[in-house]
């Protein structure tokens, strides 16, 4: 089976940078996403890295190294609308293709 | 514009009945999936559908049953065998056959069990 490990909470203020780490165990790894979601609504896709190393986009960055099964988000310059749920998701081989799975989520606290 | 639309947003059932979410996309994607959402956790998979006329069990899928009749169309059903069904539902899609991350959700389907 595959199983993701992500902490549960973090806290930070506005203006801050902060590193929301991922770790997983899976066979059949294709790349891994990453995915906000506020209270209430859908979840929606901030990054995927296939390959080892960083990608940015904006504010946000992420980060994959496959040979330790390892990933990061980073959230620079951080902002209220910023608090919400993060999740990374692991993109496998299934039975006629491929799915998603996901981490059980970190939750941003984002002060000012 | 293009997207997945989900209904009903809220439904309410009584223990013992079935209930059917519906799930439409026109983005003409090939790959379609159901997720279970419970309060302060992840997104756990229920069934997926790589093509019409077939579909697969996630790693919840007990309970549940699903249909690919459509290539816009994939919906679950939630039947009394579900001994826990009060959660958020979501439906998403995706380009089959392309190397990406990214799903693509409905706003999502609340379903509480009185």
């Amino acid at each position: 089976g595959q199983s993701l490990e992500q902490p549960s909470e973090v806290t930070a203020v506005e203006g801050a940078i902060v590193q929301i780490n991922c770790t997983y165990q899976t066979s059949g790894f294709y790349g891994l996403s990453w995915y906000q979601q506020h209270d209430g609504g859908a979840p929606t896709f901030l990054s995927y890295n296939a390959l080892d190393g960083l990608e940015e986009t904006g504010r946000f960055s992420s980060f994959l190294s496959r040979s330790d099964s390892y990933g990061y988000l980073l959230l620079q310059e951080l902002q209220m609308k910023d608090s919400a749920s993060y999740f990374c998701a692991v993109r496998v081989r299934v039975q006629a293709g491929t799915a998603l799975i996901f981490g059980k989520g970190t939750t941003l606290s984002v002060s000012s | 514009d293009g997207g997945i639309t989900q209904s009903p947003k809220y439904l309410f059932r009584k223990e013992g009945q079935n209930v059917t979410l519906s799930c439409e996309q026109n983005l003409n994607h090939d790959a379609m999936y159901w997720y279970r959402q419970d309060p302060g956790q992840g997104l756990r998979l229920i069934y997926y559908s790589q093509i019409v006329n077939d579909f697969q069990k996630g790693d919840i899928a007990e309970g549940y049953s699903v249909s690919r009749e459509k290539k816009e169309s994939f919906p679950l059903t939630v039947t009394s065998a579900q001994k826990n069904p009060t959660a958020f539902y979501l439906c998403a899609s995706r380009i089959a056959g392309e190397n990406t991350g990214e799903l693509f959700f409905g706003e999502g389907s609340r379903l509480t069990v009185l």
